[in-house]
């Protein structure tokens, strides 16, 4: 059974730290392994992942993935109270279109 | 461009009672779900549809049905409404292809009394 999992399930911050979240899978026939931010509504993109080695970054954020470990992970530095959310992690089983959602990580970044 | 509305935002039913909640895409995607959100959880698909006139199950779809009879739009359907219901509802649809992320709609907020 196709599987994520996202660890830690919550995280405590102060302002200015550096934070970096897991998402470990276990998918068959895997595609891509995508990041969302989820504030209080939808689920907002931040990253697609297919090749291994390759970051991605977007201003603070910055994403990896290894498939040969069949993790990823996704790091933000300089955290902002901005950044408080639920961070998804999702895997899409290419022979069935399906996405294979995380629990999420509840990251809380105080002032 | 919309891209991804739900109809209605909130709704409140009776245990046993029946209601449809609408997807729509202005996108034209090939692609779309139905997922359900619960406190603490991530995403889990209800249903999903490659095309029109198809839809296959998700990983939690007893007590719901779904119906793509456009390609623009999405419906899911609670027959007989069970306090377990009670949840978030997004709707998501994408292009066909590899490499393609879903775009979310804004959520349906479902209480079952």
């Amino acid at each position: 059974e196709d599987k994520v999992v996202q660890s830690p399930l919550s995280l405590v911050v102060h302002e200015g730290d550096t934070v970096t979240l897991n998402c470990s899978y276990e998918v068959t026939n895997f595609r891509s392994l995508l990041w969302y931010k989820q504030e209080k509504k939808a689920p907002t993109f931040l990253f697609m992942l297919t090749s291994s080695g390759i970051e991605k970054k977007s201003g603070r954020l910055s994403s990896i993935l290894d498939k040969k470990e069949l993790f990823s992970i996704l790091n933000i530095t300089a955290t902002q109270t901005g950044d408080s959310a639920v961070y998804l992690c999702a895997v899409e089983n290419a022979g069935t279109y399906k996405y294979i959602f995380g629990t999420g990580t509840r990251l809380k970044v105080l002032a | 461009n919309a891209g991804v509305t739900q109809t209605p935002k909130f709704r409140v039913l009776k245990t046993g009672q029946s209601m449809t909640l609408l997807c729509a895409q202005d996108m034209n995607h090939e692609y779309m779900y139905w997922y359900r959100q619960d406190p603490g959880m991530g995403l889990r698909l209800i249903h999903y549809s490659v095309g029109e006139g198809t839809t296959a199950k998700g990983e939690v779809p007893d007590g719901y049905n779904v119906s793509r009879l456009k390609k623009q739009n999405f419906l899911l359907g609670l027959e007989s409404a069970a306090p377990s219901q009670t949840s978030v509802y997004f709707c998501a649809s994408r292009r066909v292809g590899g490499g393609e992320t879903q775009y979310f709609g804004p959520g349906t907020r479902l209480l079952v009394l």
